[in-house]
């Protein structure tokens, strides 16, 4: 069984510190790893992908992504309340060509 | 560009009907879309993969007989929830691979869109 595990938090964060964020997977065979965020009763949006070691940054998000540790995380610098949301972690199971999401960790930025 | 469109987004149906969503994708052709389930509070769950022009995948514990596929053209796929009962009140989500290109950097990662959902609420 394909899996990807996060803390369901929920994870409080003071408004501008930073969110970390973290997840791991268990198929060593993954190569491609997403971020998604998902506000209450709303579809999860695409925030990141990584598919190469080490950081990738995009604005306020970098994510990081170790494949010798299975670990991949997203930091969120300058939190805001628009932040709060859950997060996605989901890996590529290369080998059926979908993706397998994690729990999702509850995220709440307090003003 | 890579919309997905979903409809409806809420739903509310008598226990014994049949209910049926569409997932289109808008500016992109779509050979793959996928179907998944949220339960409140609970992560996405596939339920099956859309293949165009050929039966659908179903992931292990889901009836197939119950939710119906049809991937009838490279833009639209439907999901339908025949005989619905209270316990398959939950969030639909349909999800189309985005094209290299309009995923905004070229890679082979296989990045998702999904459709705003649908919330089945069978009475």
């Amino acid at each position: 069984q394909k899996e990807v595990e996060q803390n369901s938090g929920p994870l409080s964060v003071p408004e501008g510190a930073i969110a970390s964020l973290n997840c791991t997977y268990s198929d060593r065979g993954s190569q491609s790893f997403f971020w998604y965020r998902q506000y209450s009763g709303k579809s999860p949006e695409l925030i990141m992908f990584i598919y190469s070691n080490g950081d990738k940054e995009d604005g306020r998000f970098t994510a990081q992504l170790n494949k010798a540790s299975q670990y991949v995380s997203l930091l969120i610098r300058d939190s805001q309340p628009s932040d709060s949301a859950t997060y996605l972690c989901a890996a590529e199971d290369g080998g059926a060509q979908k993706l397998v999401f994690g729990q999702g960790t509850r995220l709440t930025i307090n003003p | 560009g890579a919309v997905v469109s979903q409809h409806p987004s809420r739903v509310i149906c008598k226990s014994g009907t049949s209910v049926k969503i569409e997932c289109r994708s808008l500016d992109f052709q779509a050979t793959t879309m996928f179907w998944y389930r949220q339960f409140p509070k609970q992560s996405l769950m596939l339920m099956a993969t859309s293949n165009e022009g050929s039966k659908a995948t179903y992931e292990q514990g889901v009836e197939k007989d119950k939710f119906l596929i049809n991937h009838a053209s490279l833009t639209l796929s439907t999901l339908t929830v025949t005989s619905a009962h209270p316990e398959d009140s939950s969030f639909y989500i349909c999800s189309a691979r985005v094209p290299l290109g309009l995923a905004g950097e070229s890679s082979g990662a296989n990045v998702l869109t999904f459709g705003a959902g649908s919330r089945l609420t069978v009475l």
